[in-house]
Parts: structure tokens; sequence; C-alpha cells
């Protein structure tokens, strides 16, 4: 089993509506928990934090985060053309390092 | 936000020499610093893992003694390429950790183009 999975194809969303990005992880031991995105030919660059059960909001983004089912998500709302990227979902298993998943491709249709 | 700066952005050289990517963390103490290379529609792969003053850990299949790693200070880490190859040609990325929050920030990367 993959340490992070990011199991979606690519994501069609029309401008303003809602992205929706899930993401699983095998680590119970998990603590920490990011969501990174990630431009074509640019590196990547972090959107959202999150460390406890529950939901977090920083704008139009909302992290998910349920540990006793090791999911995260995330939520884009009014989903505008320049959130089209790739999506790394990250966790910080019990070791040193980040386990990234594979990404998921998002593309706002104007 | 915290910042990390990479130098240079982009290089193109010949096979056979080496290339030196310096990676800055500019507004915090990196208490690690990490390497990863990436190719075109691919993953991140990350390569190794440095710890101020220590040597650096390698992943899996990275040959230490091409890519060298230097982690002199909180701030500053180098990844050099030695005796560079054109299937070294790559996109080679540095993230810092920084401490307390333990967030992880990436450089804006470099291209490397081995000819």
């Amino acid at each position: 089993q993959k340490e992070v999975e990011q199991n979606s194809g690519p994501l069609s969303v029309p401008e303003g509506a809602i992205a929706s990005l899930n993401c699983t992880y095998s680590d119970r031991g998990s603590q920490s928990f990011f969501w990174y995105r990630q431009y074509s030919g640019k590196s990547p660059e972090l959107i959202m934090s999150i460390y406890s059960n529950g939901d977090k909001e920083d704008g139009r983004f909302t992290a998910q985060l349920n540990k006793a089912s090791q999911y995260v998500s995330l939520l884009i709302r009014d989903s505008q053309p320049s959130d089209s990227a790739t999506y790394l979902c990250a966790v910080r298993p019990g070791n040193n390092r980040l386990a990234f998943g594979k990404g998921n491709q998002v593309v706002v249709i104007p | 936000g915290a910042v990390v700066s990479q130098h240079p952005s982009r290089v193109i050289c010949k096979s056979g020499t080496s290339v030196k990517i310096e990676c800055r963390s500019l507004d915090f103490q990196a208490t690690t610093m990490f390497w990863y290379r990436q190719f075109p529609k691919k993953s991140l792969m990350l390569m190794a893992t440095s710890n101020e003053g220590s040597k650096a850990t390698y992943e899996q299949g990275v040959e230490k003694d091409k890519f060298l790693i230097n982690h002199a200070s909180l701030t500053l880490s180098t990844l050099t390429v030695t005796s560079a190859h054109p299937e070294d040609s790559s996109f080679y990325i540095c993230s810092a950790r920084e401490a307390g929050p333990e967030t992880q920030y990436f450089g804006p990367g470099t291209r490397l183009l081995v000819l």
C-alpha cells in the first residue's frame, strides 16, 4: 500500500464550481498534513496545512481531515481558471520526511 | 510566508562538468533541507535529506558521490551534480523545513540541461 494515495484522474470543473480532491494515507500515526499546488513547470507551493480532525478554511480553500478514516481532502470554492494546476497531498508519517501523493490535475473551464 | 530561494534557476552545461545548486531559506532557520528531482509530468522524487552540520541521508538508488550535498548552515544547503551527463537533465527542487510548525517550503527549482 502506498503511503499517500490520490486516485482520481484529471478533474475538470466549470468556473465558479467547487473542486473536490481526496487523499488517503497509510500511516495511522501521521500527524501533519499538507496540500501543495504545482503549476506546470514550477515548484510546489504550500496552500494548506492541517493537523487536527475537522475542517480548516483559508479563503476559497477548505481542508478536511479525518484521522479515523485516514482521509484528507481539499475543497476549492468558486473555482477560477488560475486554480488550474496539479494538487499534491503530502503527509508526514512517523519518520522525518513528507510522503507525497502523485497529484491530481485540476482544470477549471471558463 | 517563509521564502526559499534557489540559484541558479536554469543552467546548461556540457557533459562531464559539475554543477552546484544553492538553496537558501531567507527568513527562517531550516532544521532540515530536502532535495528532490522531477521529470516532466512525473511525481517529485526525494533524493536526499540533509541536516545542518551532518551528512546527508540519501534515498535508495541515489548515488551520494554523484550528488554531493553540503548543509553548511541553518539557511544554506548546496547540491553539486558531479560529472553531469545528459540523463541528469531534470528539474531539481530544494525544500526547507521550518522548526516549530515543521512546515516544509519549496524553492523555485533549478532546471538543469546537460548537453
